[in-house]
Protein backbone atom coordinates (compact mmCIF):
# COMPACT_ATOMS: atom_id res chain seq x y z
CA UNK A 1 0.00 0.00 0.00
CA UNK A 2 2.23 2.83 -1.47
CA UNK A 3 -0.31 5.77 -0.70
CA UNK A 4 1.74 9.34 -1.29
CA UNK A 5 4.78 8.76 -2.55
CA UNK A 6 7.00 11.73 -3.96
CA UNK A 7 10.26 11.71 -6.04
CA UNK A 8 13.05 12.47 -5.74
CA UNK A 9 13.60 12.55 -1.99
CA UNK A 10 16.77 14.62 -2.33
CA UNK A 11 17.60 17.26 -5.09
CA UNK A 12 20.53 20.19 -5.30
CA UNK A 13 19.90 22.62 -8.06
CA UNK A 14 21.87 25.78 -8.88
CA UNK A 15 19.88 29.17 -9.56
CA UNK A 16 18.15 29.37 -12.73
CA UNK A 17 17.57 25.69 -13.60
CA UNK A 18 14.08 23.91 -13.55
CA UNK A 19 12.97 20.72 -11.96
CA UNK A 20 9.47 19.02 -11.42
CA UNK A 21 8.79 17.56 -8.21
CA UNK A 22 7.02 14.50 -8.64
CA UNK A 23 3.82 13.17 -6.62
CA UNK A 24 1.68 10.22 -7.04
CA UNK A 25 -1.26 8.80 -5.51
CA UNK A 26 -3.26 5.25 -5.32
CA UNK A 27 -5.69 5.93 -3.20
CA UNK A 28 -7.80 7.82 -5.96
CA UNK A 29 -8.28 10.53 -4.22
CA UNK A 30 -9.75 13.86 -5.63
CA UNK A 31 -8.09 15.87 -3.36
CA UNK A 32 -3.96 16.79 -4.08
CA UNK A 33 -2.14 19.24 -2.22
CA UNK A 34 1.80 20.61 -2.01
CA UNK A 35 3.23 22.47 0.79
CA UNK A 36 6.71 23.70 1.34
CA UNK A 37 7.84 23.12 5.44
CA UNK A 38 10.77 25.89 6.36
CA UNK A 39 12.64 25.24 9.50
CA UNK A 40 9.83 26.88 12.74
CA UNK A 41 7.39 28.11 9.84
CA UNK A 42 5.18 25.15 9.80
CA UNK A 43 3.63 23.63 6.55
CA UNK A 44 2.68 26.57 3.72
CA UNK A 45 -0.05 25.65 0.90
CA UNK A 46 1.74 26.29 -2.57
CA UNK A 47 -1.05 24.96 -5.09
CA UNK A 48 -4.05 23.12 -4.70
CA UNK A 49 -6.19 20.54 -6.71
CA UNK A 50 -9.49 19.74 -5.76
CA UNK A 51 -9.74 17.30 -9.11
CA UNK A 52 -8.18 16.14 -12.39
CA UNK A 53 -8.20 19.70 -14.48
CA UNK A 54 -8.86 21.76 -11.96
CA UNK A 55 -5.94 23.91 -9.86
CA UNK A 56 -5.69 26.51 -7.93
CA UNK A 57 -3.54 28.75 -6.11
CA UNK A 58 -2.58 28.77 -2.32
CA UNK A 59 -0.65 31.15 0.15
CA UNK A 60 2.51 30.69 -1.58
CA UNK A 61 2.46 30.29 -5.47
CA UNK A 62 4.90 32.39 -6.92
CA UNK A 63 7.52 30.34 -8.73
CA UNK A 64 5.78 27.62 -9.27
CA UNK A 65 3.31 25.76 -11.36
CA UNK A 66 1.33 22.87 -11.51
CA UNK A 67 -1.04 20.69 -13.22
CA UNK A 68 -3.16 17.28 -13.00
CA UNK A 69 -3.96 15.94 -15.73
CA UNK A 70 -4.87 12.35 -14.01
CA UNK A 71 -6.54 11.70 -10.63
CA UNK A 72 -3.54 9.92 -9.73
CA UNK A 73 -0.02 12.45 -10.28
CA UNK A 74 0.28 16.46 -9.64
CA UNK A 75 3.61 17.35 -10.25
CA UNK A 76 5.02 20.68 -9.26
CA UNK A 77 7.51 22.83 -11.26
CA UNK A 78 10.00 25.26 -10.43
CA UNK A 79 10.73 27.11 -13.33
CA UNK A 80 13.77 29.38 -12.34
CA UNK A 81 15.29 28.31 -9.26
CA UNK A 82 16.25 30.87 -6.47
CA UNK A 83 17.74 30.42 -3.28
CA UNK A 84 14.35 31.35 -1.62
CA UNK A 85 12.87 28.11 -2.74
CA UNK A 86 15.27 26.06 -0.56
CA UNK A 87 13.23 24.17 1.62
CA UNK A 88 11.42 20.53 2.06
CA UNK A 89 8.30 20.38 0.08
CA UNK A 90 5.08 17.77 0.64
CA UNK A 91 2.35 16.82 -1.45
CA UNK A 92 -0.45 15.61 0.79
CA UNK A 93 -4.05 14.25 -0.74
CA UNK A 94 -7.49 13.33 0.87
CA UNK A 95 -10.74 11.68 0.02
CA UNK A 96 -12.83 14.18 0.98
CA UNK A 97 -13.00 18.15 2.21
CA UNK A 98 -14.71 17.10 5.43
CA UNK A 99 -12.35 18.12 8.23
CA UNK A 100 -12.95 14.51 9.59
CA UNK A 101 -10.78 12.95 7.04
CA UNK A 102 -7.05 13.04 7.38
CA UNK A 103 -4.56 14.32 4.90
CA UNK A 104 -1.74 11.62 3.79
CA UNK A 105 1.27 13.07 3.17
CA UNK A 106 4.22 11.87 0.78
CA UNK A 107 7.72 11.68 2.81
CA UNK A 108 8.95 15.08 1.40
CA UNK A 109 11.36 16.33 -1.18
CA UNK A 110 14.16 17.86 0.46
CA UNK A 111 15.78 20.40 -2.22
CA UNK A 112 18.28 23.10 -1.97
CA UNK A 113 19.06 25.67 -4.28
CA UNK A 114 22.85 27.32 -4.59
CA UNK B 1 -2.31 38.33 12.88
CA UNK B 2 -1.64 34.71 11.51
CA UNK B 3 -4.95 32.50 11.21
CA UNK B 4 -2.98 29.83 13.76
CA UNK B 5 -0.15 30.76 16.15
CA UNK B 6 2.11 27.47 18.09
CA UNK B 7 5.10 28.28 19.96
CA UNK B 8 7.79 26.36 17.92
CA UNK B 9 9.47 25.23 21.25
CA UNK B 10 12.17 23.17 21.82
CA UNK B 11 10.38 21.47 24.24
CA UNK B 12 12.53 18.74 26.12
CA UNK B 13 10.99 17.03 29.04
CA UNK B 14 11.58 13.99 31.12
CA UNK B 15 10.18 10.28 30.26
CA UNK B 16 6.77 10.31 31.96
CA UNK B 17 6.28 13.97 32.33
CA UNK B 18 2.56 15.18 31.20
CA UNK B 19 3.32 17.44 27.96
CA UNK B 20 1.34 20.14 26.81
CA UNK B 21 0.99 21.41 23.78
CA UNK B 22 -1.22 24.75 22.53
CA UNK B 23 -2.02 26.96 19.43
CA UNK B 24 -4.23 29.68 19.53
CA UNK B 25 -6.47 30.61 15.86
CA UNK B 26 -7.94 33.83 14.88
CA UNK B 27 -11.21 32.55 13.19
CA UNK B 28 -14.32 31.67 15.08
CA UNK B 29 -15.32 30.30 12.16
CA UNK B 30 -13.11 27.34 12.20
CA UNK B 31 -14.97 24.16 13.42
CA UNK B 32 -12.54 21.15 12.72
CA UNK B 33 -9.32 21.05 14.42
CA UNK B 34 -6.75 18.60 14.14
CA UNK B 35 -2.91 17.51 15.46
CA UNK B 36 -0.49 16.25 13.37
CA UNK B 37 2.58 14.44 14.12
CA UNK B 38 5.72 14.63 12.40
CA UNK B 39 9.03 12.49 12.76
CA UNK B 40 12.26 13.76 11.55
CA UNK B 41 12.50 13.37 7.79
CA UNK B 42 9.30 12.02 7.21
CA UNK B 43 5.94 13.46 6.52
CA UNK B 44 2.89 14.60 8.86
CA UNK B 45 0.65 11.86 9.91
CA UNK B 46 -2.76 12.63 11.47
CA UNK B 47 -3.08 12.17 15.18
CA UNK B 48 -6.03 13.19 16.01
CA UNK B 49 -9.01 15.82 15.40
CA UNK B 50 -11.94 17.33 17.17
CA UNK B 51 -15.28 18.91 16.19
CA UNK B 52 -16.61 22.43 17.76
CA UNK B 53 -15.54 22.74 21.05
CA UNK B 54 -14.78 19.78 23.85
CA UNK B 55 -12.26 17.08 24.38
CA UNK B 56 -11.31 13.76 22.83
CA UNK B 57 -9.36 11.34 24.36
CA UNK B 58 -7.15 8.66 22.92
CA UNK B 59 -5.05 6.17 25.03
CA UNK B 60 -2.23 8.78 26.19
CA UNK B 61 -3.55 11.45 24.15
CA UNK B 62 -6.32 14.43 24.52
CA UNK B 63 -7.04 17.08 22.57
CA UNK B 64 -9.09 20.01 23.85
CA UNK B 65 -10.88 22.76 21.84
CA UNK B 66 -12.06 26.04 23.76
CA UNK B 67 -13.97 27.92 21.11
CA UNK B 68 -14.18 31.22 23.49
CA UNK B 69 -10.52 31.55 24.20
CA UNK B 70 -9.78 30.36 20.46
CA UNK B 71 -7.42 28.05 22.05
CA UNK B 72 -6.31 24.16 20.92
CA UNK B 73 -4.17 22.03 22.94
CA UNK B 74 -2.74 18.50 22.90
CA UNK B 75 -2.06 16.61 26.10
CA UNK B 76 0.14 13.91 26.38
CA UNK B 77 0.42 11.40 29.48
CA UNK B 78 3.52 9.27 30.59
CA UNK B 79 5.47 10.58 27.33
CA UNK B 80 7.61 8.16 26.16
CA UNK B 81 10.91 8.91 23.84
CA UNK B 82 9.11 7.49 20.89
CA UNK B 83 6.79 10.59 21.80
CA UNK B 84 9.88 12.71 20.23
CA UNK B 85 8.58 14.55 17.48
CA UNK B 86 7.05 18.05 15.81
CA UNK B 87 4.12 18.42 16.90
CA UNK B 88 1.48 20.28 14.34
CA UNK B 89 -1.56 21.76 14.88
CA UNK B 90 -4.18 23.20 12.15
CA UNK B 91 -7.75 23.78 11.07
CA UNK B 92 -9.97 23.18 8.09
CA UNK B 93 -9.94 25.91 6.26
CA UNK B 94 -13.68 27.30 5.37
CA UNK B 95 -15.04 25.97 1.63
CA UNK B 96 -14.74 22.41 0.22
CA UNK B 97 -11.33 22.89 -0.99
CA UNK B 98 -10.26 20.48 2.09
CA UNK B 99 -6.73 23.12 2.56
CA UNK B 100 -5.57 22.90 5.95
CA UNK B 101 -3.98 26.01 7.56
CA UNK B 102 -1.11 24.78 9.79
CA UNK B 103 0.90 26.45 12.78
CA UNK B 104 4.44 26.41 13.08
CA UNK B 105 4.89 23.48 14.54
CA UNK B 106 6.54 22.35 18.10
CA UNK B 107 9.69 20.08 18.59
CA UNK B 108 9.47 17.87 21.30
CA UNK B 109 12.09 15.54 23.06
CA UNK B 110 11.49 13.22 25.42
CA UNK B 111 14.46 11.75 27.46
CA UNK B 112 14.96 8.48 28.84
Amino acid sequence: NAGVTQTPKFRILKIGQSMTLQCAQDMNHNYMYWYRQDPGMGLKLIYYSVGAGITDKGEVPNGYNVSRSTTEDFPLRLELAAPSQTSVYFCASRDRARGDQPQHFGDGTRLSIL
Amino acid sequence: QKEVEQDPGPLSVPEGAIVSLNCTYSNSAFQYFMWYRQYSRKGPELLMYTYSSGNKEDGRFTAQVDKSSKYISLFIRDSQPSDSATYLCATLSSGNTGKLIFGQGTTLQVKP
